[in-house]
């Protein structure tokens, strides 16, 4: 079965340090990965997917199949950043599975 | 656009009672909808998958009778929880996709039952 791991639930940074948020996946068929942002009080919303390959907000996520990995990445971290992040893997039928989320917060 | 609605966004039942929660796509047409639970602290958990016009997919572990959903066209599903139990309270989260390339999001719905 597919499974989807994100190992820190909280993550702190200060503002203009890089941030690394970590996403470990499982999964027998060719892997579809998802960045999920939730923001305070809004709704879930995609922030990007592997097979963009772009960056959105100044974030990046490469897909690493050999390390089953898809971290997302940011050089400079901005306060308005802070928020719930979601690492999702598509299987059949457009079918997420989601990770438990990081909680990154970004202090000034 | 891709807005996605749900009704109600709060709700409150008791042990017994049934209770349908709505999903809407506002400005689109929504092929397949989808239905999460999302337990406090935890992630969202996928329910059921439904198409326009077809019976849901349920996932496994999701009990189709206790869990009603319907699709009667390309902008409305339901989702009835049946006799409903305090162990059913939870946040349900609906998204809706146009053409299975990315599945849009609505508010979610809190039910609680006493």
């Amino acid at each position: 079965a597919q499974r989807v791991t994100q190992p820190e639930k909280l993550l702190s940074v200060f503002k203009g340090a890089p941030v690394e948020l970590k996403c470990n996946y499982s999964y027998s068929g060719s892997p579809e990965l998802f960045w999920y942002v939730q923001y305070s009080r809004q709704r879930l919303q995609l922030l990007l997917r592997h097979i963009s390959r772009e960056s959105i907000k100044g974030f990046t996520a490469d897909l690493n199949k050999g390390e089953t990995s898809f971290h997302l990445k940011k050089p400079f971290a901005q306060e308005e950043d802070s928020a719930m992040y979601y690492c999702a893997l598509e299987t059949s039928g457009s079918r997420l599975t989601f990770g438990e989320g990081t909680q990154l917060t970004v202090n000034p | 656009g891709a807005v996605v609605s749900q009704h109600p966004s709060r709700v409150i039942c008791k042990s017994g009672t049934s209770v349908k929660i709505e999903c809407r796509s506002l400005d689109f047409q929504a092929t397949t909808m989808f239905w999460y639970r999302q337990f406090p602290k935890k992630s969202l958990m996928l329910m059921a998958t439904s198409n326009e016009g077809s019976k849901a997919t349920y996932e496994q572990g999701v009990e189709k009778d206790k869990f009603l959903i319907n699709h009667a066209s390309l902008t409305l599903s339901t989702l009835t929880v049946t006799s409903a139990h305090p162990e059913d309270s939870s946040f349900y989260i609906c998204s809706a996709s146009r053409d299975g390339y990315e599945q849009y999001f609505g508010p979610g719905t809190r039910l609680t039952v006493t």
